[in-house]
């Protein structure tokens, strides 16, 4: 029973355009967001969380969306680089041990 | 400017062989966490640690115990080895400051065959 699921396995955008990635949430406690960035052979870095008090957090080029009556959280980045491309996971967490539970992952392929 | 260290980087096992998966942080993090990651899959939680002396199982325990030896390191072991437990695990702690996002180390590559 996926709790965090990301529903497209990869995404393919163009440089500079936007890329818009989602994450849906079945856990009602959850009440914090991350996303985390990951290329081959190395560690998840993160990017950019949220908290369920708000609806949107800002940071560069990476904006988080939260839309917590659908459940919904998506990452937008603008203007999309070659070097953004990655697999990108959601993760969120309940309560004060901040265990993650990460979706599947998208992977993420800017085009020059 | 270590951050989350793992050690090995890279392992192969025979099936019901002995192994210690070592994670060390130097970052003063409080909590620690190991995590699995099979192909296809996002990351499981294993075991953690919210604060030193302290451990607690996550989503995925069976095979696997783990100490928690100081503040800076915690070791992943798994006693008798399983080609089921073939993965990447990740190590990652975090401070336990609210809303501070866990640091993850690059990972072990385990095979068992």
């Amino acid at each position: 029973d996926q709790q965090v699921k990301q529903n497209s396995p990869s995404l393919s955008v163009q440089e500079g355009r936007i890329s818009i990635l989602n994450c849906d949430y079945t856990n009602s406690m959850f009440d914090y967001f991350l996303w985390y960035k990951k290329y081959p052979a190395e560690g998840p870095t993160f990017l950019i969380s949220i908290s369920s008090i708000k609806d949107k957090n800002e940071d560069g080029r990476f904006t988080v969306f939260l839309n917590k009556s659908a459940k919904h959280l998506s990452l937008h980045i603008v203007p999309s680089q070659p070097g953004d491309s990655a697999v990108y996971f959601c993760a969120a967490s309940a309560g004060s041990n901040y265990k993650l539970t990460f979706g599947k992952g998208t992977l993420l392929t800017v085009n020059p | 400017n270590a951050g989350v260290t793992q050690t090995p980087k890279f392992q192969v096992l025979k099936t019901g062989q002995s192994m210690t998966l070592q994670c060390a942080q130097d970052m003063n993090h409080n909590s620690m966490y190991w995590y699995r990651q099979d192909p296809g899959m996002g990351l499981r939680l294993i075991y953690y640690s919210a604060s030193e002396g302290t451990t607690d199982k996550g989503e995925v325990p069976n095979g696997y115990n783990v100490s928690r030896l100081n503040k800076r390191e915690f070791s992943l072991r798994l006693e008798s080895a399983a080609p089921s437990q073939t993965s990447v695990y990740f190590c990652a702690s975090r401070q336990t400051d609210s809303n501070q996002p866990q640091h993850f180390g690059d990972g072990t590559r385990l095979s068992i065959l």
